[in-house]
């Protein structure tokens, strides 16, 4: 199975600065898609952004970028000038369709914006 | 656009009790899904389904079990409930792998077995 490995269980950013949450990965295939999901207090899970790990250039949405390292397996999200609504709890996902298709979740990350 | 409808979103189970949670999709997708999340835990794949009448276990499917017997729906069931199937259950859908790939969630049920 793969793995999907966030170390940071909770961070904290003051509103309008940047934060960057980490995940690293472990898989033996060369085609697959990276994702972060956004879970806030309502519990709707929510697509941030999402990666192919054929394509070189790291994926942006607004103030999401992340930080695709293929080599390193590593997938970090940054936000930049965060908001009062970027608080939640993040999960990396990872999706192989070799594998049944199946999106492998990490333990996730706490993010608490301090205004 | 419905997207993913899970039911119950609340639920409490007594010990050895079993019940249905039911989950739809109008979005016409191949691939579905049940995770549960515990705290700490991230969330854990219990079965998917690749299409109608095919079916697959995940990492956690003891306790449970699930049917797809149309493209839309894909209800888990839970036999004998015990107190560790205490949990947030979350159906979820997708289309084969493309670009714009990604997996579509429900709200999502609270479930607790006392």
């Amino acid at each position: 199975a793969q793995t999907v490995t966030q170390s940071q269980p909770e961070m904290s950013v003051q509103e309008a600065e940047t934060v960057t949450l980490s995940c690293t990965y472990d898989t033996s295939e060369s085609d697959y898609y990276l994702f972060w999901y956004k879970q806030p207090p309502s519990r709707q899970m929510i697509l941030v952004i999402r990666q192919e790990a054929y394509k070189q250039q790291n994926a942006t949405e607004n103030r999401f970028s992340v930080n695709f390292q293929k080599a390193a397996k590593s997938f970090s999200l940054k936000i930049s000038d965060s908001q009062l609504g970027d608080a939640a709890m993040y999960f990396c996902a990872f999706l192989n369709y070799d594998t049944g298709n199946q999106f492998y979740f990490g333990t996730g990350t706490s993010l608490t914006v301090i205004p | 656009n419905a997207g993913v409808t899970q039911t119950p979103k609340f639920r409490i189970l007594k010990i050895g009790q079993s019940m249905t949670l039911q989950c739809t999709q109008d979005m016409n997708h191949n691939y579905m899904y049940w995770y549960r999340q515990d705290p700490g835990m991230g969330l854990k794949l219990i079965y998917y389904s690749v299409g109608a009448g095919i079916t697959d276990k995940g990492e956690v499917p003891n306790g449970y079990n699930v049917s797809r017997s149309t493209t839309e729906d894909f209800p888990l069931r839970l036999e004998l409930a015990a107190p560790s199937q205490t949990s947030v259950y979350f159906c979820a859908s997708s289309l084969i792998p493309t670009g714009n790939t990604e997996a579509f969630f429900g709200q999502g049920t609270r479930l607790t077995v006392v």
